[in-house]
């Protein structure tokens, strides 16, 4: 099955600072997502992007699908961003997604 | 409405007892899933089920048990449980079966078994 790394996978930062998180990934996918998940374990869709850029107020992710790998940036971060931002991604003949093992945010005010 | 709604939010049960978890959607999607947190590790698929069949049963024990009543409702029944099982476990739902734009989770139920 598919292979999916995550960079780093703890980050903390200062309010208002930017970040850059990674997804890394073995074989071509036709489909990635972004999730969120809060301290309370509520995972949230920010973005369905199996190829290109995409922007949400502070949030944009890229994902260049020929050099299997996605980014995720947060600018300007909140103390609510803290929390574990996932990568998954299905391929292969497979609409099961592969989760990644999450980047893990704190970010301090 | 574009939320899953899953209930209840917490459970504490023993190794003997009966519960079930409800799982809720009310998008016209016609897949769910159940999947199974443990802490800091991504969540684990167990169930897939589409057009209220059950499509995917990922090598899940037997005192798991899925059911799907009708295209919004998914219960997952419990019973006989061990300690280990004891983590969140979250239910989705996606438009068809497949990893679509619109996979939404629910915001999970936290168990424990004691």
């Amino acid at each position: 099955g598919i292979q999916v790394e995550q960079s780093p996978p703890d980050l903390i930062l200062q309010e208002g600072a930017n970040s850059t998180l990674r997804c890394n990934f073995s074989d071509s996918v036709n489909n990635l997502q972004w999730f969120h998940q809060n301290p309370w374990g509520q995972l949230i869709n920010l973005f369905y992007i199996p190829s290109g850029t995409k922007q949400n107020g502070r949030l944009s992710a890229t994902t260049v699908a020929t050099e299997r790998y996605s980014l995720l940036y947060i600018s300007s971060s909140q103390t609510t961003d803290s929390g574990v931002y996932f990568c998954a991604v299905a391929g292969g003949g497979s609409y099961i997604p592969t989760f990644g093992r999450g980047t893990s945010l704190i970010v301090h005010p | 409405d574009t939320e899953v709604t899953q209930t209840p939010k917490h459970l504490v049960m023993g190794m003997t007892n009966k519960k079930s978890l409800k799982c809720e959607q009310h998008m016209g999607h016609r897949a769910m899933y159940w999947y199974k947190q443990k802490a800091k590790k991504p969540p684990e698929l167990m169930f897939v089920y589409s057009y209220e069949k059950l499509s995917i049963n990922e090598s899940v024990p037997s005192r798991f048990s899925p059911e799907c009543p009708n295209s919004s409702l998914l219960n997952l029944h419990l019973h006989a449980l061990q300690p280990e099982d004891s983590a969140l476990y979250l239910c989705a739902s996606s438009q068809d079966r497949g990893f679509f734009r619109g996979y939404t989770f629910g915001s999970g139920t936290r168990l424990t078994v004691v």
